[in-house]
């Protein structure tokens, strides 16, 4: 079965320093993985997503991901922290035929000013 | 392009009564989900989608949940009776298909969804 670990319920980090939001993932074969963001009363929205190309995976904002499957691990980073960027990010890894989609329990993110 | 619609955005209801919620996938769009977000928690799928054809209920109380797509484009979702545990955020995606003809992942996207409170 496919899940994922998100690491962190709370990251607070300060306006202009790095981010870095953990997540480690089970899978009996080859994952898709994704990092979604969700704002306040917004839908979700895809940051990323990694299907077995590059293992290094650029998104939109500036955030990235780099998939090890060495230590089974999908971290969400970015290299400074803007305002907008607070929010609730899932993990998430898809599973079976259909690619069903997995959420993991979410990490909120408070950036201070 | 339009995003995935969903209405109402907000209900309040009490135990017992029955609800629906509305969703209109991005156009052409042949796979729709439903998801349920209870606070503090991640989405689970409830039911898939293909047209008009579920692929996957597995996770749908029977009992209670039910949903349909009979035209293959908007979809339903209705409860009844409501349970108080069935206050959630209650989320509709759509992708073209669940994968690519070189088999990845297709995108899904979320509409903003229908916050159910039982009371």
């Amino acid at each position: 079965a496919q899940s994922v670990t998100q690491l962190d319920s709370h990251v607070s980090v300060s306006e202009g320093t790095p981010v870095l939001l953990r997540c480690n993932y089970s899978s009996s074969y080859s994952p898709s993985l994704f990092w979604y963001v969700q704002h306040p009363n917004k839908g979700l929205q895809l940051l990323l997503k990694y299907t077995s190309a590059a293992t290094l995976v650029k998104g939109i904002n500036g955030f990235e991901a780099e998939f090890k499957k060495s230590e089974t691990s999908f971290h969400l980073t970015k290299p400074s922290a803007h305002m907008s960027d607070a929010a609730e990010y899932f993990c998430v890894v898809s599973r079976g035929s259909a690619r069903q989609l997995t959420f993991g329990s979410g990490t909120q993110l408070t950036v201070l000013p | 392009e339009a995003g995935v619609a969903q209405s109402p955005r907000y209900k309040i209801i009490e135990k017992r009564q029955s609800v629906a919620f509305w969703c209109n996938p991005i156009s052409g769009h042949a796979t729709l989900y439903w998801y349920q977000q209870i606070l503090g928690q991640g989405p689970k799928l409830l039911i898939q989608f293909q047209n008009n054809g579920v692929v996957d209920d597995s996770q749908l109380p029977k009992d209670r949940f039910s949903a349909e797509r009979l035209k293959g484009v908007d979809s339903t979702l209705k409860i009844q009776p409501a349970k108080l545990e069935d206050s959630a955020v209650y989320l509709c995606a759509s992708s073209p298909h669940p994968r690519t003809l070189a088999g990845r992942q297709e995108t899904q996207y979320f509409g903003p969804g229908t916050r159910l409170l039982v009371l």
